[in-house]
């Protein structure tokens, strides 16, 4: 069974741009969950979408969104990028909403000049 | 809110024992998983406790004490390749549904 795929791998992008960032779930699941992780810090949970619907999102201003696709492939954007949001992009998915086991990607290196 | 608690980092020998604790604060709480992720990798994840006690995965073991919203990640015959960071995470439901919280990481230098 494949398992997470996230694209790009590596972004660099210039303060003020957008972003969209794409993750690939593991067959068969409907969760997918995203995280911001920056050095030292754990993962701060951005949103999760289930069916296609946002189940919950964390304390990130409105220029972070997402979406999720018929397919359960999600993607997630951030507009008016600025330097702070230099970080790795983590998605992970599951069967279930809010589910104990969720299968990470290898995440999107974002780093903002 | 939530939040979880657990030490920044802890260094142990080759073969001997480790425990990383982790104490956490939520509600609507059904249960606490843990994860690795070495260097450059993604999180993997290791184990969930939704009952008080211990479960055990080979060398690894969790315990969760709900009373005392306290549990702990126990790794035995530590090897090299364990050195890593390791997270735990609280699983919740009610209105905080689909919502993960995740501790800041413990980061485990296994030394020769």
């Amino acid at each position: 069974k494949a398992g997470v795929t996230q694209t790009p791998r590596y972004l660099i992008k210039t303060r003020g741009q957008q972003v969209t960032l794409s993750c690939s779930p593991i067959s068969g699941h409907r969760s997918v969950s995203w995280y911001q992780q920056t050095p030292g810090q754990g993962l701060q949970f951005l949103f999760e979408y289930f069916s296609e619907t946002q189940r919950n999102k964390g304390n990130f201003p409105g220029r972070f969104s997402g979406r999720q696709f018929s397919n359960s492939r999600s993607e997630m954007n951030v507009s008016t990028l600025e330097l702070g949001d230099s970080a790795l992009y983590l998605c992970a998915s599951s069967l279930y909403s809010s589910d104990y086991e969720q299968y990470f990607g290898p995440g999107t290196r974002l780093t903002v000049t | 809110g939530q939040s979880l608690e657990q030490p920044s980092e802890v260094t142990a020998v080759e073969g001997a024992i480790v425990q990383i604790n982790c104490t956490y604060q939520t509600s609507g709480f059904y249960g606490l998983s843990w994860y690795q992720q070495h260097d450059g990798g993604a999180p993997t994840f290791l184990s969930y406790n939704a009952l008080d006690g211990l479960e055990e995965t080979g060398r690894f073991s969790s315990f969760l004490s709900r009373s005392d919203s306290y549990g702990y990640l126990l790794l035995q015959e530590l090897q090299m390749k364990d050195s890593a960071s390791y997270f735990c995470a609280v699983r919740v439901g009610g209105t905080n549904a689909g919502k993960s919280t995740f501790g800041d990481g413990t980061t485990l230098t296994v030394k020769p």
